[in-house]
């Protein structure tokens, strides 16, 4: 157990639905990363984190967005999904303070399907 | 950050140590050799890193050549359930003021551990 939660683990919606994903980090991490993998992508990096700030994004669709709360849960919205959408998303924490280990520690994941 | 190269997949007995090459000869002197793991589709997990001298904890060690162009993650008696993708991924140590730390994962190496 990585100490990193994501809720839901599945879920299966249609296409044009709009869908939240959640992910609590491990206690005092400031950093929440999130990754997309599906079948023909591999994992890819979406967007961080980094205490409510966003400090860099990756291959993440317009439809796609993200927000870190003050209590440092993330959540990641998808909009007008398409089938292309149905894949595995992780989330990831990591102190990142000075003087600790860079670690990033990943959630189970949530296994999105759109029909 | 610099780019991998892995060989796709490999075998590996029972209790026998797994050597897992990675070529990055186009890392920078900031970068670090970081190695992840992930067991079927759950979350990966971090292994080990370093820099230029060898390193080993509880799970690996981690070889690095000394023009750091080549490095090798050894598990030294591998188990049925060291089976799993291995990514061997480049990237600059956190932390660093504005710095992400994302992940950028290539194909890695499938090993099979068979009894």
């Amino acid at each position: 157990d990585s100490g990193v939660t994501q809720t839901p683990k599945h879920l299966i919606t249609a296409t044009g639905q709009r869908v939240t994903l959640r992910c609590s980090p491990r206690s005092g991490d400031l950093s929440v990363y999130w990754y997309q993998q599906s079948l023909d992508q591999g994992l890819q990096f979406l967007i961080h984190y980094y205490n409510g700030e966003e400090r860099a994004k990756g291959n993440i669709l317009e439809r796609f967005s993200a927000q870190q709360f003050p209590d440092l849960h993330s959540e990641l919205n998808l909009s007008s999904l398409e089938l292309g959408d149905s894949a595995l998303y992780f989330c990831a924490s990591s102190v990142e303070a000075r003087g600790s280990a860079d670690t990033q520690y990943f959630g189970p994941g949530t296994r999105l399907t759109v029909l | 950050d610099a780019k991998t190269t892995q060989p796709p997949s490999m075998d590996c007995a029972e209790g026998r140590a797994a050597n897992l090459p990675c070529n990055h000869s186009t890392i920078s002197g900031n970068e670090y050799v970081y190695w992840y793991r992930q067991i079927h589709s759950q979350g990966p997990q971090y292994i080990i890193h370093g820099l230029k001298n060898n390193e080993t904890n509880e799970m690996a060690s981690l070889i690095i050549t000394e023009d750091r162009k080549s490095s090798t993650l050894i598990l030294p008696h591998a188990t049925l359930r060291d089976t799993a993708v291995y990514y061997c991924i480049v990237r600059v140590k956190l932390p660093a003021s504005g710095n992400t730390g994302k992940l950028i994962f290539g194909q890695g190496t499938t090993l099979q551990v068979k009894p």
